[in-house]
C-alpha cells in the first residue's frame, strides 16, 4: 500500500528566505506526483504536477523535482512571502487512476 | 470558469438523518473523486469514478453511497448519517491517466463542511 510522508510537518521563516518542503512515498510504481495549497477553511489549488517521466517542473517562484526510484519529491519556495502561508500537500496518482496524499506541511512566512 | 462545484457548502445533520452532496465539473474530466479531511488523517479517499457509469471504493467507503449521474456530475450520499462522518468533504475530478490523455492534473472543489450532531 502507497504511504507518502511529509517533512517537516510545521515550518516558520522570515519573509525573503527560501526553503524547501519534503515528500516522500514508498512504492515508486506512480503516474505523477501533484503539490497543492490548502488555505484554511478552503479547497486545495493545485500548485504544480509532475508527470513520472519528468524531472522538475516550475512555476514562477515554485520548482518541484521527483525522484522516483529514491521515492522523493521537494517543492522548492524561493524568496518567500506572507502569503505563501497555507498548508503544502503532496499527492501521487497510482497506475490504478487513486491519488494518496501526504500529511501536509504548515508553513508559516513571517513579515 | 467555475472548475470543480460542490454543494452545500455547510451542513448540519442529526443523527439518522439522511442528505446528498452534489459535486459537478465543468472540464469534460472523465475521472471524479469524493474524499474526505480530518484533523490527523488527511486526506482519505472514499470512492471514485473513472469514467461516466463507473464507480469504486476507496479507503474509506462505509456510510457511504455514490452515484455518476453522468460525465459532470458526481455524487455522495449519506443514507443514515453518524457523528463519525462529522467531516470536510472534496470533490475532485481529473482527465484520467489513458495513454493519450495529456492532462491528469486533479482540481478540488471548495469542499462541503458536515457536522452530525
Amino acid at each position: 500500500k502507497q504511504e507518502v510522508t511529509q517533512i517537516p510537518a510545521a515550518l516558520s521563516v522570515p519573509e525573503g528566505e527560501n526553503l524547501v518542503l519534503n515528500c516522500s512515498f514508498t512504492d515508486s510504481a506512480i503516474y505523477n506526483l501533484q503539490w497543492f495549497r490548502q488555505d484554511p477553511g478552503k479547497g486545495l489549488t493545485s500548485l504544480l504536477l509532475i508527470q513520472s517521466s519528468q524531472r522538475e517542473q516550475t512555476s514562477g517562484r515554485l520548482n518541484a523535482s521527483l525522484d522516483k526510484s529514491s521515492g522523493r519529491s521537494t517543492l522548492y519556495i524561493a524568496a518567500s512571502q506572507p502569503g505563501d502561508s497555507a498548508t503544502y500537500l503532496c499527492a501521487v496518482r497510482d497506475y490504478g487512476q487513486n491519488f494518496v496524499f501526504g500529511p501536509g506541511t504548515r508553513l508559516s512566512v513571517l513579515p | 470558469n467555475a472548475g470543480v462545484t460542490q454543494t452545500p457548502k455547510f451542513q448540519v445533520l442529526k443523527t439518522g438523518q439522511s442528505m446528498t452532496l452534489q459535486c459537478a465539473q465543468d472540464m469534460n474530466h472523465n475521472s471524479m473523486y469524493w474524499y474526505r479531511q480530518d484533523p490527523g488523517m488527511g486526506l482519505r479517499l472514499i470512492y471514485y469514478s473513472a469514467s461516466e457509469g463507473t464507480t469504486d471504493k476507496g479507503e474509506v467507503p462505509n456510510g457511504y453511497n455514490v452515484s455518476r449521474l453522468n460525465k459532470r456530475e458526481f455524487s455522495l450520499r449519506l443514507e443514515s448519517a453518524a457523528p463519525s462522518q462529522t467531516s470536510v468533504y472534496f470533490c475532485a475530478s481529473s482527465g484520467g491517466n489513458r495513454a493519450g490523455v495529456r492532462n491528469t492534473e486533479a482540481f478540488f472543489g471548495q469542499g462541503t463542511r458536515l457536522t452530525v450532531v
